[in-house]
């Protein structure tokens, strides 16, 4: 059974770089089989695809936040990584890893395995 | 970026009834290579993630409720749930996956009346 755990700050300053963890377990990170994805859902709105990652090395990220966002995997550690640089309150938001469906036709954009989230709040 | 909207932002239904939520992409998800409708809905609860309901439009995941139907082709779609139970209060997103960026609707609020 695959399980996803995010962690990393839960308070970042105006301006500074947004690091956050998803530890996986029970499913290999560096398998070319699976996409690795990251969300976010600021208060009270809707759900936001950050980005994702495959094959631990290609990255695919939302247009609105590509300029910001870095999407990378610790191989060895079995852990997904996010960074999003130059935070504003609009950051402010609880963020997701998820994993994309996968079956023995292919892997979708879809998401079936998902982390509890964490929230981040951007504040000085 | 495809557009999702979802209608009502919030139902009211009494428990047993049948609930329906709909889901309007601003382009067709059919993709026409494999026939299929790039649409997915979730249920998210308060402090949890979100939970897959159904995929392809009308494919139910594992272990979801046989209350929940997922109907719909090209841009319109809609989620059924058959008959509410109390667990069933959420929050339900549609998502289109059918181009990047992935795009949910707006979520509707699902209550018992």
């Amino acid at each position: 059974q695959v399980q996803l755990q995010e962690s990393g700050p839960g308070l970042v300053k105006p301006s500074e770089t947004l690091s956050l963890i998803c530890s996986v377990y029970g499913g290999s990170v560096s398998s070319g089989r699976y996409y690795w994805s990251w969300f976010r859902q600021p208060p009270g709105k809707g759900l936001e695809w950050i980005g994702y990652i495959y094959h631990g090395e290609s990255a695919n990220y939302n247009p609105s936040l590509k300029s910001r966002v870095t999407i990378s995997v610790d191989t060895s550690k079995k852990l997904l990584s996010l960074k999003l640089t130059s935070v504003t309150a609009a950051d402010t938001a609880v963020y997701y890893c998820a994993r994309h469906f996968c079956s023995g036709a292919g892997c979708y954009p879809f998401f079936d395995y998902w982390g509890q989230g964490t929230l981040v709040t951007v504040s000085s | 970026d495809i557009v999702m909207t979802q209608s009502p932002d919030s139902l009211a239904v009494s428990l047993g009834e049948r609930a329906t939520i709909n889901c309007k992409s601003s382009q067709s998800l059919l993709y026409s290579s494999d026939n299929k409708n790039y649409l997915a809905w979730y249920q998210k609860k308060p402090g949890q993630p979100p939970k897959l309901l159904t995929y392809w439009a009308s494919t139910r995941e594992s272990g979801v409720p046989d209350r929940f139907s997922g109907s719909g082709s090209g841009t319109d779609f809609t989620l059924t749930i058959s008959s509410l139970q109390a667990e069933d209060v959420a929050v339900y997103y549609c998502q289109q996956y059918y181009s990047s960026p992935y795009t949910f609707g707006q979520g509707t609020k699902l209550e018992i009346k």
